[in-house]
């Protein structure tokens, strides 16, 4: 079974410009998290989905991100404009149920830098 | 608000040495609690899950144990190896969702 994937593994960006991430959930796995864990910080919540729609985007920062789901399958985080602050890694979640009970599989991150 | 808090931020012990790991947070009102690993430029795996109910959790040479009164957590770790090396995350849902409020872990080194 595939894990949750995500993409790209690494990206580079100068300030000002727009960024997107990927994740692909497990497939039948519902509920899809975005996480993120800037330098010297913990990860961090930033938003919940249950299919299609927002759970809860309570963590998102401001603006200038903005998360979709289109057809309660993959999800795109973007970043636009980018700021320095942004630079951190974005991690992806999945779990098969909302009710809080079950593990959660995390993807192997996006490594974002903005210079 | 929920705070979580791992002591210590690094550990490094010979191999063949049991260890603890420590994790408190603030709100003893938990769903439950996760231990994550994380290894370099990889993602998280989840170790173990503790339900509120619960007071432990044991997978191979590793047992978690809970104290929500205390809240408190700790992992313990039997026979270390150098392929234990990694960041260990402690990991608290307050809700019922998969909502984790996260400690900044503890990054252990067991040496050969």
């Amino acid at each position: 079974e595939a894990g949750v994937t995500q993409f790209p593994s690494h990206s580079v960006i100068e300030k000002g410009q727009t960024v997107t991430l990927r994740c692909d959930p497990i497939s039948g796995h519902d509920n899809l998290y975005w996480y993120r864990r800037v330098m010297g910080k913990e990860i961090k919540f930033l938003l919940h989905f249950v299919k299609e729609s927002k759970q809860d985007e309570s963590g998102m920062p401001n603006n200038r991100f903005l998360a979709e789901r289109t057809g309660g399958t993959y999800s795109t985080l973007k970043v636009q404009p980018a700021e320095l602050e942004d630079s951190g890694v974005y991690f992806c979640a999945s779990s098969p149920f909302s009710g809080g009970t079950e593990k959660l599989f995390f993807g192997s991150g996006t490594q974002l830098s903005v210079l | 608000k929920q705070e979580v808090t791992q002591i210590p931020a690094a550990l490094s012990v010979p191999e063949g040495e049991n260890l603890v790991l420590n994790c408190s947070f603030t709100d003893s009102a938990i769903y439950n609690l996760q231990w994550f690993r994380q290894d370099p430029g990889k993602g998280l795996t989840s170790l173990l899950l503790i339900q509120s109910s619960q007071r432990e959790q044991t997978s191979g040479r590793l047992n978690a144990s809970l104290d929500k009164s205390s809240g408190r957590s700790t992992l313990y770790i039997a026979a270390s190896q150098p392929g234990d090396s990694a960041t260990y995350l402690c990991a608290v849902n307050s809700g019922n969702t998969g909502k984790l409020i996260f400690g900044q872990g503890t990054t252990l080194q067991v040496k050969p």
